[in-house]
């Protein structure tokens, strides 16, 4: 166990909806990670927070948002879902700003039919 | 931006035998390479890093080695049990995390 919590385990919807996913830093932790991880194109670094404020961007689409809050958990919200959207959404967290140890949570499965 | 390579994508090997995933990158300033494990159903978790400034590091089984010059690192796995068998990224920090595309490495009894 990390100590990263993710919820939902998995969630099933439709194209064109709105979902949230919610992480859990382990204590301590003041970065956390958002990847994306589908069969096709591997572990895909999506966005980073630090203590609320965000710090680094990968390949996140203008559709997906994020968000730390100030009890340092944070939320992805992925809108007008399509089909592509469909993977395992990994949250990680690590006490550094840069480049650290990174504890991953479970990880959330998004089907979108 | 930086490119991750990683080979092989799968990789069979009998018990006590060695393993070895190699990667390349890109980015001549990329500072810090990570190496995880990812077993079925869960999050890939960190077994192995080494920094820029040294070449080699080593933990009980597993060894880490790195070329600055030819921008690559290599994971070393000795002495493999079944309990090895997993999926493998390397990955590269140059202001983001990349990885690599992934090893199934597979160890038989």
């Amino acid at each position: 166990d990390s100590g990263v919590t993710q919820t939902p385990k998995h969630l099933i919807t439709a194209t064109g909806q709105r979902v949230t996913l919610r992480c859990s830093p382990r204590s301590g932790d003041l970065s956390v990670y958002w990847y994306q991880q589908s069969l096709d194109q591997g572990l895909q670094f999506l966005i980073q927070y630090y203590n609320g404020e965000e710090r680094a961007k990968g390949n996140i689409l203008e559709r997906f948002s994020a968000q730390q809050f100030p009890d340092l958990h944070s939320e992805l919200n992925l809108s007008s879902l399509e089909l592509g959207d469909s993977a395992l959404y990994f949250c990680a967290s690590s006490v550094e700003q840069g480049f650290g140890t990174q504890y991953f949570g479970p990880g959330t499965r998004l089907t979108v039919l | 931006g930086e490119n991750v390579e990683q080979h092989p994508s799968t990789l069979s090997v009998q018990e006590g035998d060695s393993a070895v995933i190699k990667c390349t990158y890109s980015d001549s300033a990329s500072n810090y390479f990570p190496w995880y494990k990812q077993e079925l159903g869960k999050g890939p978790q960190l077994i192995i890093d080494i920094r820029s400034n040294v070449g080699e590091k080593k933990d009980q089984r597993i060894a880490v080695t790195l070329n600055k010059t030819a921008k690559h690192f290599s994971l070393h796995i000795t002495e493999t049990q079944p309990e090895d068998s997993a999926v493998y990224f390397c990955a590269s920090y140059i202001n983001q995390f990349y990885f690599g595309t992934g090893t199934s490495l597979t160890v038989i009894p």
